[in-house]
């Protein structure tokens, strides 16, 4: 497609409820990354993806969360046993290679209630 | 710790004056810096970028001022409009770690 992509816009989900966030980044961009951005703040790094080579995870704040990412293709952020502090918007980003420009999707504004 | 932030939360200016957002940094070692711009419910937008090799750089109605002596970074829009209205942040490139932002500053163009 013509920029990142995520799927769903919109995500409410209980307290306990594990929840599944996809990315799909621009075509030919070998580096994928995830964010998170509370209500009024800044964006937080979660964890990024380069190629084939293993994920940074450094940047995920429990083990509750978890990414996968396809080849060069789609990405999919879990979070397993939500908890209402996970509320905020997850952007998703890609870039042609690793510390090249970042392109940003959308993001998934997610409420857990 | 190392951080990236920025002076004011909000800027309020009138339709075709000058915007000054300003941005401090702590980490010396830093290379590269962005400055994005986020419109409500809509991912950051790319603005400008500017290497550590470089004390300015302009883009169009845009220019980005670097002082490392200080460590601080400027955003500088000019003859300002509405649809610049929106939250700027300054971005470190962390390489391995994405991009450090700060909180980002809110510009309001009054017409």
């Amino acid at each position: 497609g013509a920029g990142v992509s995520q799927s769903p816009s919109n995500k409410v989900t209980e307290k306990g409820k594990d929840v599944e966030l996809r990315c799909d980044p621009i075509s030919g961009h070998t580096a994928l990354y995830w964010y998170r951005q509370r209500l009024g703040q800044g964006l937080e790094f979660l964890i990024y993806f380069q190629g084939n080579s293993a994920p940074d995870k450094s940047g995920l704040p429990s083990d509750r969360f978890s990414a996968e990412r396809t080849g060069e293709s789609v990405s999919t952020l879990t979070i397993q046993r939500t908890q209402q502090e996970d509320s905020a918007v997850y952007l998703c980003a890609s870039s042609l290679v690793l510390g090249s420009e970042q392109y940003f999707g959308p993001g998934t504004r997610l409420t857990v209630t | 710790g190392e951080s990236v932030g920025l002076h004011l939360p909000t800027l309020s200016v009138q339709e075709g004056d000058n915007s000054i957002i300003n941005c401090a940094y702590s980490n010396s070692a830093s290379d590269y810096f962005i400055w994005y711009k986020q419109e409500s419910g809509k991912g950051p937008q790319f603005i400008i970028d500017i290497r550590s090799n470089m004390d300015k750089r302009q883009g169009q109605r845009v220019t980005v001022l670097l002082n490392k002596t200080v460590k601080h970074l400027s955003l500088q829009i000019a003859a300002t409009q509405p649809g610049d209205s929106a939250v700027y942040f300054c971005a470190e490139n962390m390489v391995r770690e994405g991009m450090r932002f700060g909180a980002g500053t809110r510009l309001t163009v009054k017409p």
